[in-house]
């Protein structure tokens, strides 16, 4: 059982360039959720999907793009990168009405925009 | 909205020793979802302990419980014989019960001491 599975782990961006980030989970969880972690900052949510073909923005939407054609992937999608999307980036995923499990998370992809 | 406050930065404990973290939270619903999650740094988002608004007795994880105080809205995380291992950030976050979406603490860096 892998979990959640976020691709690449590492990536530097030039400004302006594009490039998605992978997600996927194979628990069959309809939640899944974008995170951002900056230093200091704790975690910002940055958009969320209830189910397929469901999204919703969250805290920190802009310069970001998703989209949920299945239920296994999330995939996050910057356009024009810029330095202030540096950042640790973390996919998670949930089941409805298991609250008390919080999410399980991917390991995480460092982008360095430059 | 929710709030979740950590409003430590960074804490220091010998080994062996025992250590609280604090977490405060500010919300209007009656029913909800506590966690403490751990990021050492490997990066991965590991869950601590969690806690349900509607239990009155405190969540107890091996080493770790918590002291979760629902009319002052605190939820403290208290570590017991610390190891080295313990070393990490720690990251407090509330989950709604009628809304999925986790909001996290700043976090709090724990260092552990030989």
């Amino acid at each position: 059982n892998a979990g959640v599975t976020q691709t690449p782990k590492f990536r530097i961006l030039k400004i302006g360039q594009s490039m998605t980030l992978q997600c996927a989970q194979d628990m069959n969880h309809n939640y899944m959720y974008w995170y951002r972690q900056d230093p200091g900052m704790g975690l910002k949510l940055i958009y969320y999907s209830v189910g397929a073909g469901i999204t919703d923005k969250g805290e920190v939407p802009n310069g970001y793009n998703v989209s949920r054609s299945t239920t296994e992937d999330f995939p996050l999608r910057l356009e024009l990168a810029a330095p202030s999307q540096t950042s640790v980036y973390f996919c998670a995923s949930s089941y409805p009405g298991q609250g008390t499990y919080g999410y399980t998370f991917g390991s995480g992809t460092r982008l360095t925009v430059v | 909205a929710q709030t979740v406050t950590q409003s430590q930065p960074e804490m220091s404990v010998q080994e062996a020793e025992t250590v609280t973290l604090s977490c405060t939270y500010d919300t209007s619903e009656n029913n909800y979802y506590l966690f403490w999650y751990k990021q050492p740094p490997s990066r991965q988002m590991i869950l601590v302990i969690r806690q349900e608004a509607y239990k009155q007795q405190n969540a107890t994880e091996n080493r770790f419980s918590v002291n979760f105080q629902k009319a002052a809205k605190s939820f403290s995380l208290k570590i017991s014989d610390s190891q080295l291992g313990d070393t990490a950030m720690y990251f407090c976050a509330f989950r709604g019960g009628a809304n999925s979406k986790l909001t996290f603490g700043k976090g709090i860096t724990l260092s552990v001491r030989p």
